[in-house]
């Protein structure tokens, strides 16, 4: 249980154009899920948090107008890379606190992570 | 500010070579520490949850220990396929209703067959 799905799992896009990178929860419904990006060899760097229903809530010195965040249900949230620059190339991963069922509680999965390349 | 501190960076062992992870955290009111393994390009797994000082949970050959101000991830005898990134983050109240976690950088292992 507890599985959390991202797609795509790797995507190119060109310079300038926008990129939408879902997160789904698959069998269990998340009030809060996270945004990360991850450079690498270093570790995870919270990006933002999204709350069904309202609106996401971004760490300092991430650009909300970038970096659109949209959390549609229980189980869908996803990520918009707007005016994408080569420097938006990274890896991102986003997670989700289950609540609610057997898996609820303060545990966060992960999803497998997207790879974005901006060329 | 919740702090997450891990050691060694790395960590190099041969196979059967038993072994310690630490991670020291400061967290203002700790909700819960948590251990994950990162293989390369991919996502963070989900190890354990420790809530209090003084629990232990194990699974397979790892085992997590928490304290007021630590942790440890105690490996027994390594295999190959244990060698990745192991985070530990912790989930402080002043993260309010969001149960958001913070990262140490984590400790690259490698068991060498």
């Amino acid at each position: 249980g507890a599985v959390v799905s991202q797609h795509p799992s790797r995507v190119i896009c060109k310079s300038g154009t926008s990129v939408k990178i879902e997160c789904r929860s698959l069998d269990f419904q998340a009030t809060t899920m996270f945004w990360y990006r991850q450079f690498p060899k270093q570790s995870l760097m919270l990006m933002a948090t999204s709350n069904e229903g309202s609106k996401a809530t971004y760490e300092q010195g991430v650009e909300k107008d970038k970096f659109l965040i949209n959390h549609a249900s229980l189980t869908l949230s996803t990520l918009t890379v707007t005016s994408a620059h080569p420097e938006d190339s990274s890896f991102y991963i986003c997670s989700a606190r289950p609540s609610g069922g057997i898996n609820s509680g303060n545990t966060i999965y992960f999803g497998e992570g997207s790879w974005l390349t901006v060329v | 500010e919740d702090q997450v501190t891990q050691s060694p960076e790395a960590l190099r062992l041969q196979e059967g070579e038993s072994s310690s992870l630490n991670c020291s955290y400061t967290v203002s009111g700790l909700r819960g520490l948590f251990w994950y393994r990162q293989d390369p390009g991919k996502g963070p797994e989900f190890l354990f949850t420790l809530y209090s000082a003084g629990e232990e949970k194990e699974k397979e050959r790892l085992k997590a220990t928490l304290t007021k101000k630590e942790s440890f991830l105690h490996i027994t005898a390594p295999k190959p396929e244990d060698s990745a990134t192991y985070l530990c983050a912790v989930q402080g109240r002043s993260g309010g209703s969001n149960y958001k976690l913070t990262f140490g950088k984590g400790t690259l292992l490698t068991v060498n067959p």
